[in-house]
């Protein structure tokens, strides 16, 4: 149980254009969805954290207008990346908590996408 | 703030010799810690948590780790690496006590294995 789909997992695009990445809980419903940035060899950093319903709380540096995110259901939450650039290139993850899970539960996480803006 | 350090950036065994990971943490109040594996290009996976229950935690995949509050430590262990272990491992931390806290990665350690 506690799957996490993330969709797509790969995805090019070009400079300019936007890209949509999406988060799905398969068998639960996640009140809380985090998404997360991987640069290459490197950490995961938290970019964002959404609740169903409300705005997504973003953390700082993170640009709320080019990193857009809507948790419109209990099931999935989205992530545009609006006007690409080369250097949004990256291994975006999401990840999610089940509804009534307490704040030591563990995530379970997507299978990460992998962009490339060209 | 709740944070953790992941001493070593690579680390590389021998299979069929044990593996030590070290994690240091950081927190005010008594944390929860959890160990991640993630294999090149996927998400990741939980190897085991720690939440106050008992201080040494069994994992998954015969790993295990041991909560020691006087040396702030949470290293992760197994006695006999596989192959299959190669891969990147976080350390990681909540912050926060409420159901929307948040989980606060260590930089990594990649494990290699060499035959």
């Amino acid at each position: 149980g506690a799957v996490v789909s993330q969709h797509p997992s790969r995805v090019i695009c070009k400079s300019g254009t936007s890209v949509k990445i999406e988060c799905r809980s398969l068998d639960f419903q996640a009140t809380t969805m985090f998404w997360y940035r991987q640069f290459p060899k490197k950490s995961l950093m938290l970019m964002a954290t959404s609740n169903e319903g409300s705005k997504a709380t973003y953390e700082q540096g993170v640009e709320k207008d080019k990193f857009l995110i809507n948790h419109a259901s209990l099931t999935l939450s989205t992530l545009t990346v609006t006007s690409a650039h080369p250097e949004d290139s990256s291994f975006y993850i999401c990840s999610a908590r089940g509804q009534g899970s307490s704040y030591n539960s563990p995530l379970h996480f997507g299978n990460g996408t992998r962009l490339t803006v060209t | 703030a709740q944070s953790v350090t992941q001493l070593d950036s690579h680390v590389s065994v021998s299979e069929g010799t044990p593996v030590l990971l070290r994690c240091n943490y950081s927190s005010s109040y008594s944390p929860s810690l959890f160990w991640y594996v993630q294999h090149p290009n996927k998400g990741l996976q939980l190897l085991l948590k720690y939440t106050s229950a008992a201080t040494l935690v069994k994992g998954i995949n015969g790993f295990e780790a041991e909560f020691k509050k006087s040396e702030t430590s949470f290293h992760l262990t197994k006695p006999s690496a596989h192959m299959s272990d190669a891969a990147e491992y976080f350390c990681v931390v909540t912050r926060g006590v409420s159901s929307a806290s948040k989980i606060i990665f260590g930089s990594g350690t990649r494990l290699s294995i060499r035959p």
